[in-house]
């Protein structure tokens, strides 16, 4: 079975632009969530998709947006980037139905806000 | 709110020896708990999780943890520590307010793991 796929690994912006990232889920996984994981942090909840719905959030400003397709890979949209944006954004997927779900990662997205 | 906590930024300790990383939790009602090892440029890779049952948990790569309801602990062992599992290792409970269906994890600080030859 593939793994949860990310792209692209690393990527520099400047202050106040938009950036996409992408994430492909696991085989047979139905549900992906993004997590931000600053230097030096653990890994913060962003929000988590489902049937191509947000159905959980995280404390993160609207700026921060995504998506979920048909085939379950889902996009990461952050617009107006701040330097405190910087930071890994890894992409986890699952197949939903309870908490003792086990969350599969991808490898992340490293993001240089300058 | 919940909340876990990892009291020590890195543990160092000789291959061959045995380790532990501790972990402490604050939730409401019964944990779901996990651990998960990130190695260099990658993502975190899952090791283990307790649910309920026995308190002690068998996960990869011969690693182990002890869940303590009294003393709200799942502390991360293993017999004889590898200079191969020196990485960044996360505890983390999931977030079972509102929703047990939600897929959100509260991980701890991390505890960087060091093993000398």
């Amino acid at each position: 079975e593939t793994g949860v796929t990310q792209s692209p690994t690393h990527l520099i912006k400047t202050r106040g632009q938009q950036v996409t990232l992408r994430c492909s889920s696991q085989s047979g996984h139905n549900t992906v969530s993004w997590y931000q994981q600053a230097l030096g942090q653990g890994p913060q909840f962003i929000f988590q998709y489902y049937r191509e719905e947000e159905n959980g959030r995280g404390n993160f400003p609207p700026r921060f947006s995504g998506l979920q397709f048909p085939n379950y890979s889902s996009e990461l949209n952050v617009n107006a980037l701040e330097l405190d944006d910087s930071a890994l954004y890894l992409c986890a997927s699952s197949r939903l139905g309870g908490g003792a779900n086990v969350l599969t990662f991808g490898a992340g997205s490293r993001l240089t806000v300058l | 709110a919940q909340s876990v906590a990892q009291p020590e930024d890195q543990v160092n300790v000789a291959e061959g020896n045995p380790l532990t990383v501790k972990c402490t939790y604050s939730v409401s009602g019964n944990p779901y708990l996990f651990w998960y090892v990130q190695y260099p440029n990658r993502g975190l890779q899952f090791l283990l999780k307790y649910i309920t049952g026995d308190n002690l948990v068998k996960g990869s790569y011969g690693f182990e943890a002890e869940f303590n309801k009294s003393q709200t602990s799942f502390h991360l062992k293993k017999p004889s520590a590898l200079v191969s599992d020196s990485a960044l290792y996360f505890c983390a409970v999931r977030d079972m307010v509102g929703s047990s269906n939600t897929g959100k994890l509260i991980f701890g600080q991390g505890t960087t793991l060091q093993v000398k030859p």
